[in-house]
């Protein structure tokens, strides 16, 4: 079982250019989360999904999209990226269960 | 608007004494609250939940009390440990599986 598999581990983008945070899990897990991850400003929700299909926005969606096609995957995407995307991004499943959810180890992200 | 706040940014503790971490809550629709630990460079993993309907959850050497009138729960460490030295977050959402908000993150540490 892999759980949450986050890729890549690490990035550097140029401000502008766009691209894709990858997400899989391997749990059958419904609900999907993306987290970004700020000194001082602990974890904040930037989207979130209950099922293949269906996504909702978070505390701080602006610049990010989101899809879910599959149950397994749930990719981010930056379109134009900005010096203010510069963070620690966590994707995290959950059965809709008592315990919570599962994170990946997350995607350090540097906008240059 | 941080519907669920850590005021504390650091606690030290001295090993095999108690260690207690605080956490406070606006939205009265909250009815899950979790506890989160964290090293770094990875991710969160889930430690301790509590339901709305108890007021004290205990799992080994951590205990989670919640007082719902004052919109306030703790995480109690007993004995603390070396090992326990990381960042813990608590968490909050209105169903299991839902939306889970954060908070900022207090940093243990407990020093031999």
């Amino acid at each position: 079982n892999a759980g949450v598999t986050q890729t890549p581990k690490f990035q550097v983008l140029k401000t502008g250019q766009s691209m894709t945070l990858q997400c899989a899990q391997d749990m059958n897990h419904e609900y999907m989360s993306w987290y970004r991850q700020d000194p001082g400003m602990g974890l904040r929700l930037i989207h979130y999904s209950v099922g293949a299909g269906i996504t909702d926005q978070g505390e701080v969606p602006n610049g990010y999209n989101v899809s879910r096609s599959t149950t397994e995957d749930f990719p981010l995407r930056l379109l134009s990226a900005a010096p203010s995307q510069t963070s620690v991004y966590f994707c995290a499943s959950s059965l809709g269960s008592f315990n919570g959810y599962t994170f990946g180890s997350g995607t350090r992200l540097t906008v240059v | 608007d941080q519907q669920v706040k850590q005021n504390s940014p650091s606690l030290s503790v001295q090993e095999g004494r108690i260690s207690i971490l605080n956490c406070d809550y606006t939205n009265s629709m909250f009815d899950y609250f979790l506890w989160y630990k964290k090293y770094p460079a990875e991710g969160p993993t889930f430690l301790i939940s509590i339901s709305s309907i108890k007021d004290k959850n205990e799992d080994g050497r951590f205990t989670v009390f919640l007082n719902k009138s004052a919109k306030h729960l703790s995480l109690h460490i007993v004995p603390s440990q070396p090992g326990d030295s990381a960042v813990y977050f608590c968490a909050a959402s209105r169903n299991q599986g839902g939306k889970l908000i954060f908070g900022q993150g207090t940093e243990l540490s407990v020093k031999p």
